[in-house]
């Protein structure tokens, strides 16, 4: 089954630059879409279609993809950053389509 | 404003049955697919189905075919998912979420905790 692949963590100073990956075979072919989830919420999204960032989400938010990976870049980390965050896309090998998530990733500010 | 309210936390035993519901307001219910998505404590998101409320045609991710059923009310814009049988690994948070078009969620439910315990 596809499978979307993220690093368990990454951490980062407040002002750095934090970039975290999300790897999947399909992803040439299908848009990679990003969450942030706090301790206790629901999930948020910071990122859809690959690189478009929803009204309200701050700037220094972005993303990007390349062949079979994409990247969210948050630019000038802050505090409040701090969370876990989810790479998703679609597969679309089956009869009907499927929604996976990729494992997370915890984003720590130092 | 476009709102998931999603109905609250549930404490249950193996063995019985649960319904779960999650209402949409702010925006036409029936043209938007609404899908479930499972989180264990401490662990990832994953999706477990899909429901268009134009004609109820739901979609269930293979780990649950079977296990659960998502059904939808339109005269109350509400979608709702249930179990016949819970299990202690059921346990987790639950969340509605509105599906785009291009295939992400830009809307999300609080989320409901089910607690399955003998």
């Amino acid at each position: 089954s596809y499978e979307l692949t993220q690093p368990p963590s990454v951490s980062v100073s407040p002002g750095q630059t934090a970039r975290i990956t999300c790897a999947g075979d399909a992803l040439p072919k299908q848009y990679v879409h990003w969450y942030q989830q706090k301790p206790g919420q629901a999930p948020v999204l910071v990122i859809y279609k690959d690189r478009e960032r929803p009204s309200g989400i701050p700037e220094r938010f972005s993303g990007s993809s390349a062949r079979t990976t994409a990247t969210l870049t948050i630019s000038g980390v802050q505090a409040e950053d701090e969370a876990d965050y989810y790479c998703q896309s679609v597969d679309t090998s089956g009869t009907y389509l499927n929604w996976i998530f990729g494992g997370g990733t915890k984003l720590t500010v130092l | 404003e476009v709102l998931l309210v999603q109905s609250g936390a549930e404490v249950k035993k193996p063995g019985e049955s649960l319904k779960i519901s999650c209402q949409g307001s702010g925006y036409t219910f029936t043209n938007y697919w609404i899908a479930w998505v499972r989180q264990v404590p401490g662990k990832g998101l994953e999706w477990m189905g899909i429901i268009y409320p134009g004609d109820s045609d739901a979609r269930y991710s293979p780990s649950v075919q079977g296990q659960v059923t998502i059904s939808v009310d339109k005269s109350t814009s509400t979608a709702s998912l249930q179990w016949s049988s819970l299990k202690a690994s059921d346990t987790a948070i639950y969340y509605c979420a509105r599906r785009i078009a291009d295939g992400f969620f830009d809307y999300w439910g609080q989320g409901a905790l089910v607690t399955v315990s003998s």
